[in-house]
């Protein structure tokens, strides 16, 4: 089974410049989650999508940060502008309802690092 | 308030040596608990998953202990190998299990 994919691994970008960052979930998974992770820190939930709408995006910051996730299969991530503070690893996961007892198919993509200058 | 503590903030053993990570969570109502690997620079990779009922779970030399009463968990990794340096992360999951709370995570360095 295909995980998580995520691109790019690697970004940086200047301070006030523009950065997308795109996930593909695993195939079936209803739920998207887009994470920002400081670096020594736990991930920090940015938004939630279950299928193409959005249930939680209480700490997005909305006037700099935007992700959508039109047909409900993968999702991007935008930041703009970016500020020195937005640097960390952006964490896509995916999960499936319905999931057998036990059996949870919550997974992490492998990141995408970002680094503001 | 659903909150998960992890301690120690960090910890270094020497390579062969076994060690115990903590973990403490208020989230109710309790679905699930798992436990991360997190190498530096990659994403968090599953060790274990326990549901209410499961008092201790292994995967190879990691092995999970739950304590649903008092809300505690346990890491415990034997026979350490430099490859088990990195973050581990306990995230606890409410009975709504398509939510997530993390704790801050603990880094393990193994030295030689």
């Amino acid at each position: 089974e295909a995980g998580v994919a995520q691109s790019p691994r690697y970004k940086i970008i200047e301070k006030r410049q523009s950065v997308a960052f795109w996930c593909n979930p695993i195939s079936g998974h209803a739920t998207l989650y887009w994470y920002q992770q400081i670096l020594g820190q736990g991930p920090k939930l940015l938004i939630q999508f279950q299928n193409n709408g959005v249930v939680d995006d209480s700490q997005l910051p909305k006037d700099r940060f935007s992700a959508e996730r039109l047909k409900g299969v993968d999702s991007t991530l935008k930041i703009q502008p970016a500020k020195l503070e937005d640097s960390a690893v952006y964490l896509c996961a995916s999960n499936s309802l319905g999931s057998r007892l036990g059996d949870y198919g919550y997974t992490f993509g492998s990141g995408t690092r970002l680094t503001v200058v | 308030k659903n909150q998960v503590e992890q301690s120690p903030q960090s910890l270094i053993i020497l390579e062969g040596k076994n060690c115990t990570l903590q973990c403490n969570y208020t989230v109710s109502p309790f679905s699930n608990l798992r436990w991360y690997k997190q190498d530096t620079g990659r994403g968090p990779v599953s060790l274990t998953i326990m549901t209410f009922s499961e008092n201790t779970k292994s995967n190879g030399r990691y092995t999970a202990t739950l304590d649903a009463d008092t809300k505690q968990s346990s890491l415990h990794i034997t026979a350490s190998q430099l490859s088990d340096s990195a973050s581990y992360i306990c995230v606890v999951s409410p009975y709504n299990f398509n939510k997530f709370y993390f704790g801050s995570g603990t880094k393990l360095n193994v030295k030689p």
